[in-house]
């Protein structure tokens, strides 16, 4: 079944820094790929999704691209805030059903 | 649009009884999930529904675990009898339908802490 791997966290920067968090799946057919967050205390929310091969999304400023010849998707910001110190997921979601990688928790210093 | 609504936000039992999270989607959500998040880890699955039938309940532990949606709009979802390991985060989400490019809307969860 369809696997996904996230980096260990959890991560520490400083604001204004460049954020890479590196995700790595295996996976059967042809799912589609997500990138959730969870700030302190809320549900899961969508930040932003690839459909098919070498789709890249974007929402907030951040950006993944999901490339199929890797099987990674690498999520990235070039510019971090305070508030974006939340929980990162990378997920699959295919014929098995939506399928999370065990997170990325990030926290941004002033 | 309202948000998945779930209720109640925190719920504190001790080992062997029993506790009931209930879950409202966003209307017109075909498909509900409940997920089962351990601290620290990724979300788990553990049912799925189409409108009012099970599509997976493959992780489900049915010797405690049950969950209904009946009329295909709320939710409920049971443990009878709780364990310690139980202790987690059930959060419910809903999607438009089952493909893959549903995205899921999450609600905000229940912590649940058996002692």
């Amino acid at each position: 079944g369809n696997s996904v791997t996230q980096m260990e966290g959890p991560v520490t920067l400083s604001e204004e820094a460049f954020l890479t968090i590196n995700c790595t799946y295996t996976a059967t057919g042809y799912p589609s790929l997500f990138w959730y967050v969870q700030y302190p205390g809320e549900g899961l929310q969508l930040l932003l999704k690839a459909t098919k091969a070498d789709d890249k999304g974007s929402n907030k400023g951040f950006e993944a691209t999901y490339r199929k010849e890797t099987t990674s998707s690498h999520l990235e910001k070039g510019s971090v805030q305070v508030s974006d110190s939340a929980v990162y997921f990378c997920a699959l979601q295919g014929a098995q059903k939506l399928v999370f990688g065990q997170g990325t928790r990030l926290t941004i210093n002033p | 649009e309202a948000g998945v609504a779930q209720s109640p936000r925190y719920k504190i039992i001790e080992k062997r009884q029993s506790v009931a999270f209930w879950c409202n989607p966003i209307s017109g959500h075909a498909t509900l999930y409940w997920y089962q998040q351990i601290l620290g880890q990724g979300p788990k699955l553990l049912i799925q529904f189409q409108n009012n039938g099970v599509v997976d309940d493959s992780q489900l532990p049915k010797d405690r675990f049950s969950a209904e949606r009946l009329k295909g709009v709320d939710s409920t979802l049971k443990i009878q009898p709780a364990k310690l390991e139980d202790s987690a985060v059930y959060l419910c989400a809903s999607s438009l339908d089952s493909s893959y490019n549903s995205p899921l809307h999450f609600g905000n969860g229940t912590r649940l802490t058996v002692t």
